[in-house]
């Protein structure tokens, strides 16, 4: 059975920098691409980006553009979302997926909260 | 970017009942020249992640129950549960993954 794990959430000041880790087990990682998202009570889920198989490709939605950046190390079967100048807004529950255009394997999850 | 909209926001049906649950892109999600439609939908219940039941708007994963189905086409899409049952109470999302970004809709609560 696909295993993922996310970890790195964490409290963090507005303004502040965190980094989230997803690995991958039981599964070929390095032929698929990677999906972030995040879920919070006000704003359902949302998709956060996404990376291609080999990290030539990334894609993200427009309220963390230039703010978040995805990478990924197959060798390890992790992936990453570096998060700098966080803002409350970013205060969510952040998943880890499988992408094949839709996300069959998720994580459990790992919350990041912005606050002072 | 391509605005889901789901309908209705809530659901009540009795056990045994049919329930279906609508969703809507502002813009079509067939990519004609392999007519697979990019749609997928996902089950949430409390305290968990989502799950995948539906993708290309119709195949069920597998291990999803037969009474989970998806239908339409370009902009109109439907997940119908056949026969409700008292596991399915959850939250339920369309999402398309046409082009990024890829984008959910606001999702559905099913309860019984």
């Amino acid at each position: 059975e696909v295993q993922v794990v996310e970890s790195g959430g964490d409290l963090v000041q507005p303004g502040g920098s965190l980094r989230l880790s997803c690995v991958v087990s039981r599964f070929t990682f390095s032929i698929y691409w990677m999906s972030w998202v995040r879920q919070t009570p006000g704003r359902g889920l949302e998709w956060v980006g996404n990376i291609s198989p080999d990290g030539g490709e990334k894609f993200y939605v427009d309220s963390v553009k230039g703010r978040f950046t995805i990478s990924r190390d197959n060798a390890r079967n992790s992936v990453y979302l570096q998060m700098n100048s966080l803002r409350a807004e970013d205060t969510a529950v952040y998943y880890c997926a499988t992408d094949g255009g839709y996300l069959n394997h998720w994580g459990q999850g790992t919350l990041v909260t912005v606050s002072s | 970017d391509i605005v889901m909209t789901q309908s209705p926001d809530s659901l009540a049906v009795s056990l045994g009942e049919r329930a279906t649950i609508n969703c809507k892109s502002s813009q079509s999600v067939l990519y004609s020249s392999n007519n697979k439609n990019y749609l997928a939908w996902y089950q949430q219940k409390p305290r968990q992640p989502p799950r995948l039941l539906i993708y290309w708007a119709s195949t069920r994963e597998s291990g999803v129950p037969d009474r989970f189905s998806g239908s339409g086409s370009g902009t109109d899409f439907a997940l119908t549960i056949s026969s409700l049952q008292a596991e399915d109470v959850a939250v339920y999302y369309c999402k398309q993954y046409y082009y990024p970004p890829h984008t959910f809709g606001q999702g559905t609560k099913l309860e019984i």
